[in-house]
């Protein structure tokens, strides 16, 4: 079955970065999209970017643009997203979906990570 | 003025229907969408429920009920949900998304009690 299995919960400092990673099985990594959400607690789903596993493109929201990176390893089917210059804004649980291109059929999600960023 | 806008919370009763609506920006006309709606509850990611653009052009999720479905209203320039026969375990937070100027959107959510 689809597995989308996200890294660990980070605790990092305002003004460090951090790099959350996506691994897929289950399906063909580089057939499906894949896209990043947030959620502050508490509070509703945020769209932060898009990437093609297949060709490395990559699209962002224009409140994360210059500050997100979001890159792929295809030899093993993992996707990562890099949030620099953290603020306490952006403690929120940070997931992974899979879609098939162009639709926002989000049909699989990771578990979720849990991103505190604290002095 | 938001994109989408959605109330925040509804309740119905075990049985009866819900009606969550997704409200678009005036000058974003809700004919020309997908809507999609997601599912959330507590402690979990959300979960995929349907695509609706039209009746003659729609999805419903993989194992999602028939009870869930999708329609416009474009009078209200809204999309809908409708649940019926509410059950215990639609209890859940509701999002609309579409695609908009390059960004997926999605709707504040609406809480659904069912009580």
């Amino acid at each position: 079955q689809v597995q989308l299995v996200q890294s660990g919960a980070e605790v990092k400092k305002p003004g460090a970065s951090v790099k959350v990673s996506c691994k897929a099985s289950g399906y063909t990594f580089t057939t499906y999209d894949i896209n990043w959400v947030r959620q502050a607690a508490g509070q509703g789903l945020e769209w932060m970017g898009w990437m093609s596993p297949k060709s490395g493109d990559t699209g962002y929201a224009q409140k994360f643009q210059g500050r997100v990176t979001m890159t792929r390893s295809t030899s093993i089917s993992t996707a990562y997203m890099e949030l620099s210059s953290l603020t306490s804004e952006d403690t929120a649980v940070y997931y992974c979906a899979r879609n098939p291109p162009n639709t926002g059929n989000f049909y699989d999600w990771g578990q979720g990570t849990l991103v505190t960023v604290s002095s | 003025q938001a994109v989408l806008t959605q109330p925040s919370s509804l309740s119905a009763s075990p049985g009866a229907s819900a009606s969550l609506t997704c409200t678009l920006r005036s000058g974003i006309n809700v004919g020309t969408y997908n809507i999609y709606w997601y599912q959330q509850k507590p402690g979990s990611p959300p979960q995929y429920l349907l695509r609706y653009k039209s009746d003659s052009d729609k999805e419903q999720g993989s194992g999602v009920p028939s009870r869930f479905s999708g329609s416009k209203d474009a009078s209200a320039n809204a999309g809908i949900l409708l649940i019926s026969g509410l059950q215990s375990e639609d209890e859940a937070d509701y999002y609309c998304m579409i695609w908009h100027s390059n960004t997926w959107v999605f709707g504040g959510g609406t809480k659904l009690t069912v009580l």
